[in-house]
């Protein structure tokens, strides 16, 4: 267990509609990774957070948007919901926002139809 | 930018014999470097890392990488494959400073172990 929060663990839901992706970090980490795994783009960084402030933007959609709350937990939002938006979607933390030690969570599986 | 290349999508190999999986990186300079193995339905474990110090790092489960500057290379091995190995494999790379260290990943490997 990496000690990395992610729920739901899976999810379908139809096109046009919104989810919300939730993420709780390790115990004292402060940064958080949202990561797309797709089939046809492999693993894609979306989103990086650190301690409620948004840090870096990957190719992250304007239909996507992320927050991180007081309480250091983390929400990625998608709405208009496409069929190609089916992808397992990961949550990473680390404590200063660095990968020299940071934990993946399970990941919630997302299908659009 | 950086990005990583793994040679091979799939690679085959025998109970008991070596694995080999390759992985080139593309940097302005040495980034951090490391390994991550994904099982079916599963979420990414990191295997090993290399930030500094010795080339050759040891990681779990009998896997080591070594760290070559010049060829710009961290090829993942293990001596002898056991059943347990098959999993997809992934290289990747993050830089050493700056305020966006995200990982930037390789497209992975599928390792199959022959019974």
């Amino acid at each position: 267990d990496s000690g990395v929060t992610q729920t739901p663990k899976h999810l379908i839901t139809a096109t046009g509609q919104r989810v919300t992706l939730r993420c709780s970090p390790r115990s004292g980490d402060l940064s958080v990774y949202w990561y797309q795994q797709s089939l046809d783009q492999g693993l894609q960084f979306l989103i990086q957070y650190y301690n409620g402030e948004e840090r870096a933007k990957g190719n992250i959609l304007e239909r996507f948007s992320a927050q991180q709350f007081p309480d250091l937990h983390s929400e990625l939002n998608l709405s208009s919901l496409e069929l190609g938006d089916s992808a397992l979607y990961f949550c990473a933390s680390s404590v200063d926002g660095g990968f020299d030690e940071a934990f993946f969570g399970q990941g919630t599986r997302l299908t659009v139809v | 930018a950086q990005s990583v290349t793994q040679l091979g999508s799939h690679v085959s190999v025998s109970e008991g014999a070596l694995v080999l999986l390759r992985c080139n990186y593309s940097s302005s300079v040495p980034p951090y470097l490391f390994w991550y193995v994904q099982y079916p339905n599963q979420g990414l474990q990191l295997l090993l890392k290399y930030t500094t110090g010795a080339t050759l790092v040891k990681g779990i489960n009998g896997f080591e990488a070594e760290f070559k500057k010049s060829e710009t290379s961290f090829h993942l091995t293990k001596p002898s494959a056991h059943m347990s190995d098959a999993a997809e494999y992934f290289c990747a790379v993050s830089p050493r400073s700056g305020s966006a260290r995200q990982l930037t990943f390789g497209s992975g490997t599928q390792l199959t172990v022959l019974p």
